[in-house]
């Protein structure tokens, strides 16, 4: 069993255009998170979800908009997509945030053209 | 604002040792070391946590010098699978977030 899933693996988009990825983890944690990993390989949280409070990284623009519909779920939409936006997103989540190691996703290949 | 690892790569052949090291401008609350390998997700390795608590493989070591506030990852008697990038994350208590260093990429020769 796949403990957290994303979909999709690959997305291929226009500029402007708006796009969601999702994810699954079925291992019970409280915590999830999306980061974006770039070209240089740099891994930078974006977001992380527990228990209903979200934490946002001050440097993420509001194009960017995570959406939890229950604690197994944290969706990323992205609106208006820019060129700077093409990354792997992975999600990834853990038991407590800060002290329980993180399981991540396969990651979402984003290339916006 | 993001820890410092070094080296940034290093080659090795089978059966040697490396050490990576991770620094912080900031108090830590804990250390994470991942591995990830090309085209894959980042894998967990170790947590090391303020007050000497640690997590993690049993083949693999760290240490964590809160005063320093530093953090070193010791790798022994290296395999062809050790071979990746390897990131430390830290946190430093107040967002409960990770912060990665840029990474070293380590590449085991047989």
């Amino acid at each position: 069993d796949t403990a957290v899933s994303q979909t999709p693996k690959y997305l291929v988009t226009q500029m402007g255009n708006d796009k969601s990825i999702k994810c699954e983890q079925n291992l019970g944690h409280d915590t999830m998170y999306w980061y974006k990993q770039d070209s240089k390989k740099f891994l930078k949280i974006m977001f992380s979800y527990n228990n209903k409070e979200l934490i946002i990284n001050e440097t993420v623009p509001n194009r960017f908009s995570p959406k939890s519909p229950d604690k197994a779920h944290l969706n990323l939409h992205i609106n208006s997509l820019e060129l700077g936006d093409s990354a792997v997103y992975f999600c990834a989540s853990s038991q407590e945030a800060g002290v329980s190691e993180q399981y991540f996703g396969p990651g979402t290949r984003l290339t916006v053209t | 604002q993001q820890p410092v690892q070094s080296p940034q790569a290093v080659i090795l052949r089978e059966g040697e040792d490396a050490v990576i090291n991770c620094s912080s401008s900031k108090a830590l609350y804990s250390v994470h070391w991942y591995r990830q390998k090309h085209g894959e997700a980042p894998v967990f390795l170790m947590i090391l946590l303020k007050g000497g608590e640690q997590k993690g493989h049993e083949k693999i070591s760290a240490s964590f010098n809160e005063k320093k506030q530093q953090s070193s990852l010791y790798l022994t008697a290296s395999q062809l699978s050790y071979s990746g990038t390897y990131f430390c994350g830290i946190d430093s208590g107040s967002a409960r977030q990770l912060t990665f260093g840029s990474g070293t990429q380590l590449t085991v020769l047989p």
